[in-house]
Parts: structure tokens; sequence; C-alpha cells
């Protein structure tokens, strides 16, 4: 199982780029990486996933190195509706949610 | 479209005693989920589904049955609560299985057991 290491919390001011790291290093050959936000009182929201390379949309890019030990979400200018707890899954589609952790997550802090 | 709804929002049971969380979702999503959040943790897999009649057992099922009779409703049963169960409880739907596809979640269900 690709298990995931992450920081336990960040902090950051307004406006500022944000970039959550994230450990995986035995991830799979066919192991996907997925981000979700998760705000108070809500359940867990999809942001991004990825493969290989980068990949951007609306809200966030994530970058994977070749040897995809690693992860890094990036979030642009963040704003204070931006703190919320981050989740890095990594898994793959044969074995499906049975290997699919959430674990505790990055805690941002989005200060004004 | 609701997405995912689940109901009730927030219940007190007491040790011993029995009931249903509901989730529904109208997007056609063969794919359901539930998940249970302990404080200040990440979410657990208690079970899933890939598509009507069929479930399995996720991380941590002990406690807990579940059904899917149709591919809109997904109902957890908890059988003998206990305060270990005190939890808040979270629904989700996947058009694709997961990590594939992106999980949709309902708002969650607050459950105390005392």
């Amino acid at each position: 199982l690709a298990k995931t290491t992450q920081p336990i919390s960040m902090d950051s001011y307004e406006g500022q780029e944000v970039n959550i790291t994230c450990s995986h290093n035995n991830i799979a050959t066919n192991d996907y990486i997925t981000w979700y936000q998760q705000f108070p009182s809500q359940g867990p929201r999809f942001i991004i996933q990825g493969y290989k390379t980068k990949v951007t949309n609306e809200v966030a890019s994530l970058f994977i190195p070749a040897d995809r030990k690693s992860s890094t979400l990036s979030l642009p200018r963040v704003s204070l509706s931006d703190t919320a707890v981050y989740y890095c899954l990594v898994g793959d589609r044969q074995t499906g949610a049975n290997n699919l952790f959430f674990g505790t997550g990055t805690r941002l802090t989005v200060i004004p | 479209n609701a997405g995912v709804t689940q109901t009730p929002k927030f219940r007190i049971l007491k040790i011993g005693q029995s009931m249903t969380l509901q989730c529904a979702q109208d997007m056609n999503h063969n794919y359901m989920y539930w998940y249970r959040q302990d404080p200040g943790m990440g979410l657990k897999l208690i079970y899933y589904s890939v598509g009507a009649g069929i479930t399995d057992k996720g991380e941590v099922p002990n406690g807990y049955n579940v059904s899917r009779s149709t591919t809109e409703d997904f109902p957890l049963r908890l059988e003998l609560a206990a305060p270990s169960q005190t939890s808040v409880y979270f629904c989700a739907s996947s058009y694709l299985p997961v990590p594939q596809g992106a999980q949709y979640f309902g708002p969650g269900t607050r459950l105390l057991v005392l």
C-alpha cells in the first residue's frame, strides 16, 4: 500500500501561493495521486488528480516529479476561504476504495 | 441536482439502540461509499458498493451493515450502538471507481452515542 506523509499544518498570508507537498515513497506504477479539500463540518471536495508531470485546473495545480515519490499541490493566491484541511490520496484503480486512505491531511490556515 | 444527501444531520443514540443513516444520490453513480471521521482524524472507509445489489467491506466494517437495493440509495445500519461509534458519517458517490473517479460527498451525519 502506498502510504502518504503530509505536513500536519501550514499557515499562509492572504494572496500568497501555497505549496503543500505529499510524500509517497512506495507509490506503485498504476497509482493515481488525488487531492481533496475539507472545510469544517463539511464532506471532502475533490480538487485535482494526476498521474505524472503537471496537471492544472481552475482551482489548483499538481506537480509530480519523474520518480513520482512525492507530489505538490499548489494553490495560487490563497484567500481566507481556502482555510481547510487538504488530503493527499494515492491508490490504483485495480484495488479501488479499499486501498485509498485519507490520512490526517494538512490543515491550512490563511491569515489576513 | 441535489447531489448526495444524508439524513439525519444529527442524532443522539443510547448504548444498544439501533438506527439507519440514510444516503441518496441523484447523479446516477454506480459507486457509493460510507466513511466515518473521528475528531481530528482522516476518513475511514466502512463499506462501499459498486452497484445495486453489490456491497463490500472497507477498513472498519464491524458494527455496521449496508444494503444497496437501488442505484440511488445506500443506507448504513448501526446495530447495538456503542460509544466507539460516536463520529461523523459521510456518504459519497462516484461515476467511475476510485481513484479514477472523483468522489462527491454528502454533508455528513453527526452521531453521538451515550
